[in-house]
């Protein structure tokens, strides 16, 4: 079962940082945070994943609050290219299934 | 393109039929996995191989339901007897293993079933 919550939508000007926030109250010390992005129609992509530490790559950042409870990602420039379903999900350091959730759907608006 | 590739892309059936999809998997990862996403839903874990083992399976995968890797390379996806609660995205991702804490999955595109 998905351990997280997420807005079920939000809109973000283009040009502009998208920040998506997820709650995780129950985390435990050995799961990670994973973000993934689905466009539509198309099967999920990696965007990043962390523990306790924030994490930049080269798509996004992502912020992990000192408890761990909550996380943010980070689009720092928001394209039209950026509109898709994005889900934040834990999972512990073993295991093997990830639990999706409905996600977030972004909207860039041009 | 993540490097997963999944055939076919799409396939409509009639109610009863039997349907296989298969999945191509990044030739160097030993991990393979297999979701189902319905229309509004995330993708729901089906069931996972190492290698040619199948070492998890959901209980959503019901004994119609039955998955291969016989080589530990590509895997096939076989449900028999369709019913029409089975249109679905059926994806595929595979893993490298290796370091657990950097064992993020790459996704094929997937193969849209719908059951008549």
């Amino acid at each position: 079962d998905a351990k997280t919550t997420q807005p079920p939508s939000m809109d973000c000007a283009e040009g502009r940082a998208a920040n998506l926030p997820c709650n995780h109250s129950t985390i435990s010390g050995n799961e990670y945070v994973y973000w993934y992005r689905q466009i539509h129609s198309q099967g999920p992509q990696y965007i990043i994943h962390g523990l306790k530490n924030n994490e930049t790559n080269e798509m996004a950042s992502l912020i992990i609050t000192e408890d761990r409870k909550s996380s943010t990602l980070i689009l720092p420039h928001a394209t039209l290219r950026d509109t898709a379903v994005y889900y934040c999900i834990v999972r512990e350091v073993t295991g093997n299934q990830f639990y999706f959730g409905t996600g977030t759907s972004l909207t860039v608006i041009p | 393109d993540t490097g997963v590739s999944q055939d076919p892309r799409h396939k409509i059936t009639k109610r009863g039929q039997n349907v296989t999809f298969r999945c191509d998997p990044i030739s160097e990862h030993n991990r393979l996995y297999w979701y189902r996403q319905t229309l509004g839903q995330g993708p729901e874990f089906l069931t996972y191989f190492q290698n040619e083992a199948q070492l998890e399976k959901s209980r959503l995968l019901s004994d119609r339901f039955s998955a291969e890797r016989p080589k530990g390379s590509f895997s096939t996806l076989e449900i028999q007897r369709t019913e029409q609660g089975d249109s679905a995205m059926y994806l595929c991702a595979s893993s490298p293993g290796g370091r657990i804490s950097y064992n993020e999955q790459f996704f094929g595109p997937g193969t849209r079933l719908t059951v008549l």
